[in-house]
């Protein structure tokens, strides 16, 4: 879906240095996420936020930071990277489903990040 | 803990043949799970949600609590079925996060 991008799509860096990667979406969801996919251990949540002044922490948060500059965007940050964060990184959103419910995620083109 | 199992990591079938993705999930309440799907080159999406019970592109899924299981099926496969499918467990607490599974490719042969 053309509304949500990440930039960048590729990125190869190295130990110990800072890292921001970016997702923008143009669907005016009020809710977003920080995903990583690993191969054996699919998608983890690292990081979601369910508007401008709410972030919360996944279930693997140690190492990455984020900031929620707006509502469309959510820019996640490897404060000083290291190998095994290499990983194929996914944003998402989503919108509030009907009575508060889960409404279904929509996701970025992913950004591959290898670090050395 | 809440948890969702997906255990083949890869599945090949002929075309043509019936095609079942396992997924079995842990959960102490009231469970609503979700199918997501990604084809080569394509994002991640939602296939479906067993609150909907509708079939989508022939596939189906039921829920069973007994054996907690949310298998996704399909009777006749074909090549463009080929894709990573991910099982998802719709987390409970007020943040309505999802929890998924670690996927299985399905490959279809033709």
């Amino acid at each position: 879906d053309a509304d949500v991008t990440q930039t960048p799509r590729n990125r190869i860096t190295k130990t110990g240095k800072r890292i921001m990667l970016e997702c923008s979406q143009t669907k005016g969801h009020d809710r977003m996420y920080w995903y990583r996919q690993d191969p054996g251990l699919g998608l983890r949540l690292i990081y979601y936020s369910f508007d401008v002044k709410d972030i919360n922490k996944g279930e693997i948060s140690d190492g990455y930071s984020v900031s929620r500059q707006a509502q469309a965007k959510f820019s996640l940050s490897l404060e000083s990277a290291i190998p095994n964060q290499t990983a194929l990184y996914f944003c998402a959103t989503s919108d509030l489903g009907l009575a508060g419910g889960y409404n279904e995620q929509f996701f970025g083109p992913g950004t591959r990040l290898t670090v050395l | 803990a809440q948890r969702v199992t997906q255990p083949e990591k890869l599945l090949s079938v002929f075309k043509g043949a019936p095609v079942e993705l396992k997924c079995n999930y842990s959960y102490s309440g009231s469970p609503e799970l979700f199918w997501y799907v990604q084809y080569s080159r394509q994002r991640l999406q939602l296939l479906l949600r067993h609150i909907s019970r509708e079939s989508i592109k022939g596939f189906t899924a039921d829920l069973n609590k007994g054996e907690t299981s949310f298998h996704l099926k399909k009777p006749f496969a074909q090549e463009e079925d080929s894709a990573m499918y991910y099982c998802a467990l719709l987390l409970s607490g007020g943040y309505q996060k999802v929890t998924f599974g670690t996927g299985t490719k399905l490959q279809v042969i033709p």
